[in-house]
């Protein structure tokens, strides 16, 4: 069975700083994509960063950044200089591509402070 | 814009009703997921389509069920509702294979009374 484990319920940061979130999953398939969606207020799910299993290298997108470390089957999310507009609902997910099949962790919700 | 439509956006009900969710993926998506969001909580997988034929079932009651039509759009019908149904319901298409990821739509907010 798959399964994806956000262990912070919640988490604050002051604006300006750096927080990481924590992701850890387990698959026994080797093909997998890794993503954080996020999902403010609004209640809409955007798609912030993802990591192909195959790379080695840490995606970044702007102040977003994943540190994937595939043997110990974690991906957390680094957002750097946190602004107000941060604070949402941060959910990791792994998609197995050959299954088509995606699995969401319970999320961490995330609040920027002034 | 994700591409992904759901309507309707709002929907109030009673108790014991019954109510079809619909969802239009992406052109040229061809797997859609349902998922159930209640308040401040996470993604319950509900079930996945992928070109007409169910993929994956999750935690689906029995009282709900789905189906993909050849257009590849979905509807999620929910009957003998409770309060407890009460929630965001998202639909997310994607392509399939590699390359992709879940393109969500806005949800439908559904309110038992």
């Amino acid at each position: 069975a798959q399964t994806v484990t956000q262990s912070q319920p919640e988490m604050s940061v002051q604006e300006a700083e750096t927080v990481t979130l924590s992701c850890t999953y387990d698959t026994s398939e080797n093909n997998y994509y890794l993503f954080w969606y996020k999902q403010p207020p609004s209640r809409q799910m955007i798609l912030v960063i993802r990591q192909e299993a195959y790379k080695q290298q840490n995606a970044t997108e702007n102040r977003f950044s994943v540190n994937f470390q595939k043997a110990a089957k974690s991906f957390s999310l680094k957002i750097s200089d946190s602004q107000l507009g941060d604070t949402a609902m941060y959910f990791c997910a792994i998609l197995l591509y050959n299954f088509n099949k995606f699995y969401f962790g319970s999320g961490t919700k995330l609040n920027v402070k002034p | 814009d994700s591409g992904v439509t759901q309507t309707p956006k709002h929907l109030i009900t009673a108790t014991g009703q019954r109510v079809t969710l619909r969802c239009s993926p992406r052109s040229g998506d061809l797997s859609v997921y349902w998922y159930q969001q209640s308040l401040d909580q996470g993604l319950q997988f509900l079930i996945q389509y992928y070109n007409g034929e169910e993929r994956a079932k999750g935690n689906i009651l029995e009282r709900f069920s789905a189906q993909q039509f050849p257009d590849l759009h979905s509807e999620l019908n929910l009957s003998s509702l409770e309060l407890g149904d009460s929630a965001l319901y998202f639909c997310a298409s994607s392509a399939g294979g590699r390359n992709t990821e879940a393109f969500f739509g806005q949800g439908t907010r559904l309110t038992v009374v």
